[in-house]
């Protein structure tokens, strides 16, 4: 059963660009989490939001959460090389207790 | 530095064989769980693990058991192996039930079956 979808699947962008990942989700969470996955590597936890904020920041990462819309955005400023990657929205349920990832975006930043 | 380890990077194996995937965490994380990750269908979890000699059925678990003898070490176990179960494996470990914590992954193990 999948909750989160990442919207877009691929993105390219150029160096020193600011780079906006979106995702949804169907029912009501407790948080969502944002992770990283390098090519053929395990995943990495960058931010976790809970359903009380609205806004969260990490170094060049910035979280946002729209419970209203059920919906995340992250927005990575001044991209560089080494953050072409897939990213990955997880959410919880209020419903059961299992985190359920989206399939991600494929990021690749040009030089 | 916190870690999730998993006992083998790439790992090929034939048709029938049991194949037995490792993963050992050194953070004292009472929860683990085993993923698998197919182009196209994302992570899609196939047991999980609250405590030892505890185990869950994930979304997937047809053709696979776990086991959880110590708190450090959640086994994957392919009791006999297909060609469709050539994946990307992933474990993972977390402090907390639930979302409230994230999860800490291995490196992942490149399964394939012959």
């Amino acid at each position: 059963s999948q909750q989160g979808e990442e919207d877009p699947q691929a993105l390219s962008i150029q160096e020193g660009e600011n780079a906006t990942m979106n995702c949804s989700y169907k029912t009501s969470i407790n948080n969502l989490q944002w992770y990283r996955q390098n090519s053929g590597r395990g995943l990495v936890h960058l931010i976790l939001i809970r359903s009380n904020e609205r806004e969260k920041h990490s170094g060049r990462l910035r979280v946002t959460l729209d419970t209203s819309k059920k919906s995340s955005s992250l927005l990575i400023t001044a991209s560089r090389a080494a953050d072409t990657a897939s990213y990955f929205c997880a959410t919880d349920s209020k419903r059961d207790d299992k985190i359920i990832f989206g399939k991600g975006t494929r990021l690749h930043i040009l030089p | 530095d916190v870690k999730v380890t998993q006992s083998s990077r790439y790992l090929v194996k034939r048709t029938g064989e049991k194949v037995f995937l490792e993963c050992v965490q050194d953070m004292d994380h009472e929860n683990m769980f085993w993923y698998r990750q197919d182009p196209g269908l994302g992570l899609r979890l196939i047991y999980f693990s609250y405590d030892v000699k505890m185990k869950e059925k994930g979304d997937i678990p047809e053709g696979y058991s776990v086991s959880r003898e110590k708190k450090e070490r959640f086994s994957l176990i392919l009791e006999s192996a297909s060609t469709n179960q050539t994946s990307m494996y992933l474990c993972a470990s977390s402090l907390i039930h639930r979302g409230d914590y994230g999860y800490t992954f291995g490196s992942g193990t490149r399964l394939t079956v012959v």
